[in-house]
Protein backbone atom coordinates (compact mmCIF):
# COMPACT_ATOMS: atom_id res chain seq x y z
CA UNK A 1 0.00 0.00 0.00
CA UNK A 2 1.71 3.26 -1.44
CA UNK A 3 -0.87 5.21 -1.05
CA UNK A 4 -1.95 8.61 1.15
CA UNK A 5 -6.04 8.91 1.70
CA UNK A 6 -7.18 12.20 2.78
CA UNK A 7 -10.69 13.17 3.71
CA UNK A 8 -12.82 15.38 2.63
CA UNK A 9 -12.02 15.50 -0.75
CA UNK A 10 -13.95 18.97 -0.93
CA UNK A 11 -15.18 21.02 1.77
CA UNK A 12 -17.17 24.11 2.27
CA UNK A 13 -17.51 25.80 5.50
CA UNK A 14 -18.73 29.18 7.03
CA UNK A 15 -16.06 31.13 9.23
CA UNK A 16 -17.43 30.10 12.05
CA UNK A 17 -17.37 26.52 11.66
CA UNK A 18 -15.39 24.34 13.29
CA UNK A 19 -14.39 21.31 10.37
CA UNK A 20 -11.47 18.77 10.65
CA UNK A 21 -9.38 17.55 7.69
CA UNK A 22 -8.15 13.78 8.18
CA UNK A 23 -5.21 12.01 6.65
CA UNK A 24 -4.13 8.27 6.87
CA UNK A 25 -0.92 6.45 5.74
CA UNK A 26 0.09 2.86 5.93
CA UNK A 27 3.74 2.56 4.80
CA UNK A 28 5.49 2.73 8.25
CA UNK A 29 6.39 6.23 7.47
CA UNK A 30 7.48 8.31 10.59
CA UNK A 31 6.70 12.15 9.03
CA UNK A 32 3.49 13.71 8.18
CA UNK A 33 3.33 16.96 6.72
CA UNK A 34 0.36 19.26 5.99
CA UNK A 35 0.65 21.58 2.69
CA UNK A 36 -0.94 24.27 1.69
CA UNK A 37 -1.70 25.23 -1.88
CA UNK A 38 -3.03 27.79 -3.69
CA UNK A 39 -4.07 27.95 -7.46
CA UNK A 40 -1.69 28.34 -9.37
CA UNK A 41 0.92 28.25 -6.55
CA UNK A 42 3.82 25.72 -5.32
CA UNK A 43 2.43 23.92 -2.00
CA UNK A 44 3.71 26.03 0.92
CA UNK A 45 4.89 23.48 4.16
CA UNK A 46 2.78 24.38 7.37
CA UNK A 47 3.53 21.57 9.82
CA UNK A 48 5.88 18.84 9.97
CA UNK A 49 5.28 15.32 12.34
CA UNK A 50 8.36 13.46 13.06
CA UNK A 51 7.60 10.59 14.95
CA UNK A 52 3.98 11.75 15.92
CA UNK A 53 5.63 15.16 17.50
CA UNK A 54 5.29 18.38 16.11
CA UNK A 55 8.49 19.08 14.72
CA UNK A 56 8.16 22.42 12.73
CA UNK A 57 5.70 24.87 12.63
CA UNK A 58 5.45 27.48 10.01
CA UNK A 59 4.43 30.64 11.59
CA UNK A 60 0.85 29.40 11.04
CA UNK A 61 -1.78 30.82 12.31
CA UNK A 62 -3.92 29.37 15.95
CA UNK A 63 -6.74 28.88 13.48
CA UNK A 64 -5.34 26.17 12.12
CA UNK A 65 -4.12 23.19 14.68
CA UNK A 66 -2.77 20.25 13.96
CA UNK A 67 -3.15 16.65 15.59
CA UNK A 68 -0.90 13.38 15.53
CA UNK A 69 -2.72 10.63 17.24
CA UNK A 70 -0.43 7.84 16.10
CA UNK A 71 2.00 7.06 13.43
CA UNK A 72 -0.25 6.51 10.79
CA UNK A 73 -3.23 9.54 11.57
CA UNK A 74 -2.57 13.02 10.96
CA UNK A 75 -5.66 15.55 11.66
CA UNK A 76 -5.64 19.25 10.25
CA UNK A 77 -8.09 21.22 12.77
CA UNK A 78 -10.15 24.26 11.36
CA UNK A 79 -11.90 27.18 13.39
CA UNK A 80 -12.72 30.80 12.00
CA UNK A 81 -11.14 30.29 9.22
CA UNK A 82 -11.36 33.39 6.87
CA UNK A 83 -12.15 33.41 2.86
CA UNK A 84 -8.31 33.91 2.12
CA UNK A 85 -7.48 30.42 3.64
CA UNK A 86 -9.38 28.94 0.93
CA UNK A 87 -6.77 26.41 -0.84
CA UNK A 88 -6.10 22.90 -1.77
CA UNK A 89 -4.70 21.31 1.46
CA UNK A 90 -2.55 18.18 0.88
CA UNK A 91 -0.90 15.88 3.33
CA UNK A 92 1.94 14.01 2.86
CA UNK A 93 4.33 10.94 4.40
CA UNK A 94 7.47 10.14 4.07
CA UNK A 95 10.30 7.97 5.59
CA UNK A 96 13.15 9.20 8.22
CA UNK A 97 16.23 8.98 7.15
CA UNK A 98 18.11 8.69 3.39
CA UNK A 99 15.38 7.79 1.08
CA UNK A 100 13.14 10.64 2.35
CA UNK A 101 10.88 10.22 -0.88
CA UNK A 102 7.14 12.16 -0.33
CA UNK A 103 4.40 10.61 -1.33
CA UNK A 104 0.92 13.26 -1.57
CA UNK A 105 -2.46 12.47 -0.78
CA UNK A 106 -4.88 14.22 -3.52
CA UNK A 107 -5.67 16.68 -1.10
CA UNK A 108 -8.90 18.31 -0.07
CA UNK A 109 -9.87 21.24 -1.94
CA UNK A 110 -11.71 23.95 0.84
CA UNK A 111 -13.79 26.40 0.33
CA UNK A 112 -14.46 29.44 3.08
CA UNK A 113 -17.06 31.33 2.62
CA UNK B 1 17.28 31.74 2.21
CA UNK B 2 16.67 28.69 -0.25
CA UNK B 3 14.69 30.02 -3.53
CA UNK B 4 13.81 27.57 -6.24
CA UNK B 5 13.30 28.53 -9.74
CA UNK B 6 12.06 26.99 -12.52
CA UNK B 7 12.10 28.09 -16.46
CA UNK B 8 9.90 27.73 -18.15
CA UNK B 9 6.82 28.78 -16.43
CA UNK B 10 5.37 26.53 -19.42
CA UNK B 11 5.98 24.68 -22.56
CA UNK B 12 3.85 23.33 -25.44
CA UNK B 13 5.18 20.63 -27.36
CA UNK B 14 4.22 17.98 -30.03
CA UNK B 15 3.43 14.66 -29.09
CA UNK B 16 7.08 12.76 -29.80
CA UNK B 17 9.11 15.74 -28.83
CA UNK B 18 12.27 15.30 -26.51
CA UNK B 19 12.33 17.98 -23.68
CA UNK B 20 14.31 19.29 -21.11
CA UNK B 21 12.88 21.01 -17.44
CA UNK B 22 15.23 23.47 -16.07
CA UNK B 23 14.92 23.94 -12.32
CA UNK B 24 17.85 26.19 -10.05
CA UNK B 25 18.53 27.23 -6.43
CA UNK B 26 20.31 29.51 -4.50
CA UNK B 27 21.87 27.39 -2.04
CA UNK B 28 24.46 24.54 -2.89
CA UNK B 29 24.07 23.14 0.36
CA UNK B 30 21.38 20.45 -0.19
CA UNK B 31 20.54 17.11 0.77
CA UNK B 32 18.57 15.98 -1.74
CA UNK B 33 16.36 17.17 -4.60
CA UNK B 34 13.36 15.55 -5.80
CA UNK B 35 10.73 16.26 -9.13
CA UNK B 36 7.39 15.86 -9.28
CA UNK B 37 4.25 15.85 -10.93
CA UNK B 38 0.79 17.64 -10.41
CA UNK B 39 -1.99 17.16 -12.52
CA UNK B 40 -4.86 20.12 -12.25
CA UNK B 41 -6.59 19.78 -8.46
CA UNK B 42 -4.50 16.72 -7.04
CA UNK B 43 -1.63 15.73 -5.27
CA UNK B 44 2.33 15.66 -6.18
CA UNK B 45 3.19 12.72 -7.79
CA UNK B 46 6.86 12.01 -6.73
CA UNK B 47 8.61 11.12 -9.72
CA UNK B 48 12.46 10.71 -9.20
CA UNK B 49 14.68 11.57 -6.37
CA UNK B 50 18.23 12.82 -6.07
CA UNK B 51 20.38 12.64 -3.43
CA UNK B 52 23.20 14.96 -3.02
CA UNK B 53 26.27 12.69 -3.51
CA UNK B 54 24.26 11.55 -6.54
CA UNK B 55 24.68 13.08 -10.34
CA UNK B 56 21.77 11.58 -11.90
CA UNK B 57 18.28 9.09 -11.67
CA UNK B 58 16.47 7.58 -14.42
CA UNK B 59 12.60 6.07 -14.32
CA UNK B 60 11.43 4.92 -17.62
CA UNK B 61 11.52 7.85 -20.25
CA UNK B 62 12.11 10.03 -17.15
CA UNK B 63 15.80 11.34 -16.33
CA UNK B 64 16.72 13.89 -13.99
CA UNK B 65 20.27 15.01 -13.20
CA UNK B 66 21.80 17.42 -10.40
CA UNK B 67 24.92 19.76 -10.35
CA UNK B 68 25.02 21.19 -6.92
CA UNK B 69 27.74 23.67 -7.96
CA UNK B 70 26.30 25.28 -10.17
CA UNK B 71 23.00 25.27 -8.18
CA UNK B 72 20.74 23.46 -11.62
CA UNK B 73 18.94 20.23 -11.77
CA UNK B 74 17.08 19.09 -15.51
CA UNK B 75 14.34 16.84 -15.88
CA UNK B 76 14.54 15.34 -19.35
CA UNK B 77 11.34 13.87 -21.09
CA UNK B 78 12.11 11.11 -23.91
CA UNK B 79 9.75 10.78 -26.34
CA UNK B 80 6.79 13.37 -25.04
CA UNK B 81 3.19 11.64 -24.87
CA UNK B 82 -0.23 13.58 -24.29
CA UNK B 83 -0.46 11.77 -20.94
CA UNK B 84 2.39 13.87 -19.49
CA UNK B 85 0.77 16.95 -19.59
CA UNK B 86 0.67 17.95 -16.15
CA UNK B 87 3.00 20.76 -13.99
CA UNK B 88 6.25 19.88 -12.82
CA UNK B 89 7.40 20.49 -9.95
CA UNK B 90 11.28 20.72 -8.38
CA UNK B 91 11.53 20.57 -4.51
CA UNK B 92 14.81 20.27 -2.48
CA UNK B 93 15.74 19.47 1.00
CA UNK B 94 18.73 21.84 2.61
CA UNK B 95 21.47 19.65 4.69
CA UNK B 96 19.94 19.90 7.93
CA UNK B 97 16.26 21.34 7.52
CA UNK B 98 13.53 18.93 7.12
CA UNK B 99 11.55 21.36 5.09
CA UNK B 100 11.36 20.97 1.19
CA UNK B 101 10.99 23.95 -0.94
CA UNK B 102 9.27 23.99 -3.98
CA UNK B 103 9.64 25.37 -7.36
CA UNK B 104 7.77 27.51 -9.27
CA UNK B 105 6.61 25.05 -11.13
CA UNK B 106 6.72 24.52 -15.45
CA UNK B 107 2.74 23.51 -16.95
CA UNK B 108 3.70 20.89 -19.66
CA UNK B 109 0.99 20.44 -22.50
CA UNK B 110 2.12 17.88 -25.47
CA UNK B 111 -0.70 17.70 -28.14
CA UNK B 112 -1.35 14.77 -30.00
Amino acid sequence: DTEVTQTPKHLVMGMTNKKSLKCEQHMGHRAMYWYKQKAKKPPELMFVYSYEKLSINESVPSRFSPECPNSSLLNLHLHALQPEDSALYLCASSQIGANEKLFFGSGTQLSVL
Amino acid sequence: KQEVTQIPAALSVPEGENLVLNCSFTDSAIYNLQWFRQDPGKGLTSLLLIQSSQREQTSGRLNASLDKSSGRSTLYIAASQPGDSATYLCAVRRTGFQKLVFGTGTRLLVSP
